[in-house]
């Protein structure tokens, strides 16, 4: 099975400035077809999973353009330029690659302002 | 806009049932597979099964495998999630998310099943 690596598992960060959250898959995500399924999703306190990134780098629509996503084969980066309030949540990265038979996520980076 | 809603959850004694469904508006539900991911209290995401638009595959994680299955009524735009032989450690909020490709585009807001004594 692959194996999803999030770091850090919690990154205070000061409004305004750049956080990265960092995503290693235990094995390749480049597809047979190509592609690099590798996804990323925000969940606010209290709230469902909301996808933000998808194929490594494109933004769902209505994510502000301070998310970015990056990287490829076995490593993958989640940048947001400039921290707002509203970004606090855990950020969780997941595969598409390797399904079926099953989806994986990383185990989630907490953002919270310093 | 697409809307999932999920219910049927609740408190459970260990080795019991429950059902879970989730119904579907503003998309075509027949034409795409659906999957039910769980999260534990204070834990992170964990996929549990995937179904496709036409009932035809069914994958389970292992975790749930012969005790959980997976279904689907398209008359009803409804998906369900039939759970046996519960454990403490299926204690979560499960959420029903929707397929895009080979990951996930949208997610219900969750239905808490507590299995305990």
């Amino acid at each position: 099975d692959v194996v999803m690596t999030q770091s850090p598992l919690s990154l205070p960060v000061t409004l305004g400035q750049p956080a990265s959250i960092s995503c290693r898959s235990s094995q390749s995500l480049v597809h047979s077809d190509g592609n690099t399924y590798l996804n990323w999703f925000q969940q606010r306190p209290g709230q469902s999973p909301r996808r933000l990134i998808y194929k490594v780098s494109n933004r769902d629509s209505g994510v502000p353009d301070r998310f970015s996503g990056s990287g490829s084969g076995t490593d993958f980066t989640l940048k947001i330029s400039r921290v707002e309030a509203e970004d606090v949540g855990v950020y969780y990265c997941m595969q598409g690659t390797h399904w079926p038979p099953r989806l994986t996520f990383g185990g989630g980076t907490k953002v919270e302002i310093k | 806009q697409v809307q999932l809603v999920e219910s049927g959850g609740g408190v459970v004694q260990p080795g019991g049932s429950l059902r879970l469904s989730c119904a579907a508006s503003g998309f075509t539900f027949s034409s795409y597979g659906m999957h039910w991911v769980r999260q534990a209290p204070g834990k992170g995401l964990e996929w549990v099964a995937f179904i496709r638009y036409d009932g035809s595959n069914k994958y389970y994680a292992d975790s749930v495998k012969g005790r959980f299955t997976i279904s689907r009524d398209n008359s009803k735009n409804t998906l369900y999630l039939q759970m046996n032989s519960l454990r403490a450690e299926d204690t979560a909020v499960y959420y029903c998310a929707k397929r895009s490709g080979t990951a996930i585009d949208y997610w219900g807001q969750g239905t808490l099943v507590t299995v305990s004594s």
